[in-house]
């Protein structure tokens, strides 16, 4: 079956500019999580949803971050006014529920900010 | 809040040896899960092993074992008959069981795997 996915894989953007990352989930799963992983770095938790909710977003690195998931499946990571700092690989996983059930990753976006 | 250190960078093994990979935690929840992930070079990271915390018995998964001292905060990874195909950056991740599924992940330790 299919996996997730996250489109498009590489981006490269001037700063300043605005950016959109997308996720597509594996279908039927609830939960839905972006990580943001810096160069040499394990991944670091952004933003979480359950269905639509956006339970949790103390990740999100400042006010230019905006996440969504208006229907409950496709996730939309966006960074507005985009600085040279926030050039990473932003990871999106989904996972079936809570417990203890897999979180099951995309392979990420590498965003760079020239 | 919670910390996942891994304290060694780089580690290397011959093919068919066998290594262990360290990991330390600092929490102060009762309950929670601990997971070792593995990130080939092509970044899709993928699940090794999985222990609960309130499970006293070591995890294992075919030729992957974890060493788990709860009082100790220690969750290394043992990685016996080594292949080529284990060459990746290895993350130990925390999860509470309290509150959002979040992963709190290491800073990684990649392993090469020598024939």
């Amino acid at each position: 079956g299919a996996g997730v996915s996250q489109s498009p894989r590489y981006k490269v953007a001037k700063r300043g500019q605005d950016v959109a990352l997308r996720c597509d989930p594996i279908s039927g799963h609830v939960s839905l999580f972006w990580y943001q992983q810096a160069l040499g770095q394990g991944p670091e938790f952004l933003t979480y949803f359950q269905n639509e909710a956006q339970l949790d977003k103390s990740g999100l690195p400042s006010d230019r971050f905006f996440a969504e998931r208006p229907e409950g499946s496709v996730s939309t990571l966006k960074i507005q006014r985009t600085q040279q700092e926030d050039s990473a690989v932003y990871l999106c996983a989904s996972s079936s529920s809570g417990g203890d059930n897999e979180q099951f990753f995309g392979p990420g976006t590498r965003l760079t900010v020239l | 809040a919670q910390t996942v250190t891994q304290s060694q960078p780089e580690m290397s093994v011959q093919e068919a040896e066998t290594v262990t990979l360290s990991c330390t935690y600092d929490t102060s929840e009762s309950d929670y899960y601990l997971f070792w992930y593995k990130q080939p070079p092509s970044r899709q990271m993928i699940l090794v092993i999985r222990q609960e915390a309130y499970k006293q018995q070591n995890a294992t998964e075919n030729r992957f074992s974890v060493n788990f001292q709860k009082a100790a905060k220690s969750f290394s990874l043992k990685i016996s008959d080594s292949q080529l195909g284990d060459a990746a950056m290895y993350f130990c991740a925390y999860r509470s069981s309290y509150n959002t599924d979040k992963l709190i992940f290491g800073t990684g330790t990649r392993l090469q795997v020598f024939p």
